[in-house]
């Protein structure tokens, strides 16, 4: 079992441009998280579904949109990068949100210069 | 607001006890969860927490006290392979986890 992949693994995007991050899981969990790690910060939650179809607002969602057309993808995108966006972000997922262990993607690193 | 609170660093010999302490303050609460994370991976989990007490779990132990706002992980017999950062969430009354910035464990022979 794959679990959750990320791509890419790392990319480097130059400011204004736009990107999406892929996620995909194999689970069939109804949850999943997009989180953004910086050096000295706990994670830090980004946009959230809790099941296909439906979208959350985290704690630093701003610049950033998701999507969840089916239960497995997970999409994140950047509309126009900035440099502040450089991270490493995580993709994760749950069986369901109340009181779920979270099972966590490899990451992908972004540096935007 | 939200806050969790862990130290940066410490250090530790291998075989000996190391004792990792988290303090949180969450809207709500509904479990303290530790996760590992060994430089340039995912975090994975280690244990969760919902009643006060200790859970025993192998080499790791994990204790909640509710009333404190207090958890801490406990890793015995230290080896090598347990250097790494340790991340302490609280799920607060929405179902999201709240991320303290990680202790990172030194392990030295």
């Amino acid at each position: 079992t794959a679990g959750i992949t990320q791509a890419p693994t790392s990319q480097i995007l130059a400011a204004g441009r736009s990107m999406t991050l892929r996620c995909t899981q194999d689970m069939r969990h109804n949850a999943m998280y997009w989180y953004r790690q910086d050096l000295g910060l706990g994670l830090r939650l980004i946009h959230y579904s809790n099941t296909a179809g439906t979208t959350g607002k985290g704690e630093v969602p701003d610049g950033y949109s998701v999507s969840r057309a089916n239960t497995d993808d997970f999409p994140l995108t950047l509309a126009s990068a900035v440099p502040s966006q450089t991270s490493v972000y995580f993709c994760a997922s749950s069986s369901s949100t109340v009181s779920d262990t979270q099972y966590f993607g490899p990451g992908t690193r972004l540096t935007v210069l | 607001g939200q806050n969790i609170d862990q130290p940066t660093e410490m250090t530790a010999t291998e075989g000996a006890i190391v004792q990792i302490n988290c303090t949180y303050q969450t809207s709500g609460f509904n479990g303290l969860f530790w996760y590992q994370q060994h430089a340039g991976e995912a975090p994975t989990f280690l244990s969760y927490n919902v009643l006060d007490g200790l859970e025993e779990k192998g080499r790791f132990s994990s204790f909640l006290s509710r009333s404190k706002g207090y958890s801490y992980l406990l890793l015995k017999e230290l080896q090598m392979k347990d250097s790494a950062s340790y991340l302490c969430a609280s799920m607060d009354s929405n179902y999201q986890l709240i991320w303290g910035a990680g202790t990172k464990l030194i392990i030295k022979p």
